[in-house]
């Protein structure tokens, strides 16, 4: 079955460095995501992408957030300037055109802010 | 007050056990997944749902629209099963709700 890669499996950083986090949607797909677990708590939506724009965000994605789509296979997250409330572990997942499609998920990223 | 509720929070039972995770929700949905995390944290999809029931092997997933419910159900639990079960309503296109999650334990 086709996966969603992502890289790195785990990031170190300091607080207030930019991280960079990278997914690799399946190639048909056309809706791109990106969610957050904090350790112990439940997933949280960021993101939704469409048509090389963001179509939903959430509170959480504030200015210190962007993602883009820069080469057309790969899909970035970046955080400006890291915070210690930003470790977590990043999901990516994709999935094609229309409502009933299923999502695919990436094995995520560990973000850890020192 | 979260937009989704699952219930039970956690749910230990022994091999063999007939299982059920609920899910309500209290907004206007598209659709709902069942999404399945195991202990390493990797999320699967195991079923997409706007209406009725779908089966796939030993796992049901139900939903009533007017109710605002949904179901999962495991048949014959196994202590391969063993995972957190979270259910994600879409709003719109686009938004993803997720609730906190089921963790599921079988014994065997």
């Amino acid at each position: 079955e086709p996966e969603v890669t992502q890289t790195p499996s785990h990031q170190v950083t300091q607080m207030g460095q930019e991280v960079i986090l990278r997914c690799v949607p399946i190639s048909n797909h056309l809706y791109f995501y990106w969610y957050r677990q904090i350790l112990g708590q439940k997933v949280e939506f960021l993101v939704s992408f469409y048509n090389n724009e963001i179509s939903e965000k959430s509170e959480i994605f504030d200015d210190q957030f962007s993602v883009e789509r820069p080469d057309g296979s790969n899909f970035t997250l970046k955080i400006r300037s890291t915070k210690l409330e930003d470790s977590a572990m990043y999901f990516c997942a994709s999935r094609k055109e229309g409502i009933g499609e299923k999502l695919f998920f990436g094995s995520g990223t560990q973000l850890s802010v020192l | 007050k979260n937009e989704v509720e699952q219930s039970p929070q956690n749910l230990t039972a022994q091999e063999g056990e007939f299982i059920t995770i609920n899910c309500s929700y209290s907004v206007g949905i598209s659709a709902l997944h069942w999404l399945q995390q195991h202990p390493g944290g990797g999320i699967v999809s195991l079923f997409m749902l706007s209406s009725g029931k779908k089966k796939h092997g030993r796992l049901i997933a139900t939903i009533n629209i007017q109710e605002k419910h949904s179901s999962l159900h495991i048949t014959a639990s196994h202590p391969r099963d063993s995972a957190v079960y979270i259910c994600t309503i879409i709003q719109g296109a686009q938004k993803l709700v997720f609730g906190q999650g089921t963790r599921l334990t079988i014994n065997p």
